[in-house]
């Protein structure tokens, strides 16, 4: 079956540090990946998402390219700031009427001022 | 535009007793999801509905768990008995099927507290 699977957490960063979390999926054929956010005390929100091979979505100054030869979906961000304190979730899910996301175990961040 | 709404959004409760956590979903989206959130397990699908009929209750712990969708606009998750282990944050969460977006939206959770 699918299955996403996240860098361990938590990860703790100083102000206008370079982000990246690391996500790698396994799936047939050929999903849509998803990042969602969830700030504290609030559901998950999605941040961004790509629906093909190299596809970069983008939102936030975050950043995730879709690359199928290494089966990942990395987040990244170049600088960081206390505001994106979070926890964030990978996801994957396949086309068709009855919509379902797999998530990944979810990366909590934390930035310092 | 309201997002998903929650209710209630604290529930502190003794074991044995029933609880029950309700969902209305953005108007017009016609898939409703029950998440759970724990630290030790993290995000559980419980049950999804399509045009308010179950599809996968699956992830339903046990026969101690319902869910119901009587309409479009309305969904119920009840616990009875409940359980110390039940302690968690419940997610409903609803999407437009056939969407290519692919996006879930999520309400604020409801957070459960069995004693």
């Amino acid at each position: 079956g699918d299955s996403v699977t996240q860098m361990e957490g938590p990860v703790t960063l100083s102000e206008e540090a370079f982000l990246t979390i690391n996500c790698t999926y396994t799936a047939t054929g050929y999903p849509s990946l998803f990042w969602y956010v969830q700030y504290p005390g609030e559901g998950l929100q999605l941040l961004l998402k790509a629906t093909k091979a190299d596809d970069k979505g983008s939102n936030k100054g975050f950043e995730a390219t879709y690359r199928k030869e290494t089966t990942s979906f990395h987040l990244e961000k170049g600088s960081v700031q206390v505001s994106d304190s979070a926890v964030y979730f990978c996801a994957l899910s396949h086309s068709g009427s009855a919509r379902q996301l797999t998530f990944g175990s979810g990366t909590q961040l934390t930035v310092l001022p | 535009d309201a997002g998903v709404i929650q209710s209630p959004r604290h529930e502190v409760t003794e074991m044995g007793q029933e609880v029950t956590l309700r969902c209305k979903p953005i108007s017009g989206h016609n898939s409703l999801f029950w998440y759970r959130q724990t630290m030790m397990r993290g995000l559980e699908l419980l049950i999804y509905f399509n045009n308010n009929v179950p599809i996968d209750d699956s992830g339903m712990p046990e026969d101690r768990f319902s869910a119901k969708m009587p309409n479009a606009s309305f969904s119920t998750l009840k616990i009875q008995p409940s359980e110390p282990r039940d302690s968690a944050v419940y997610f409903c969460a609803s999407a437009l099927s056939g969407s290519l977006s692919g996006e879930l939206f999520f309400g604020e959770g409801s957070r459960l507290t069995v004693l």
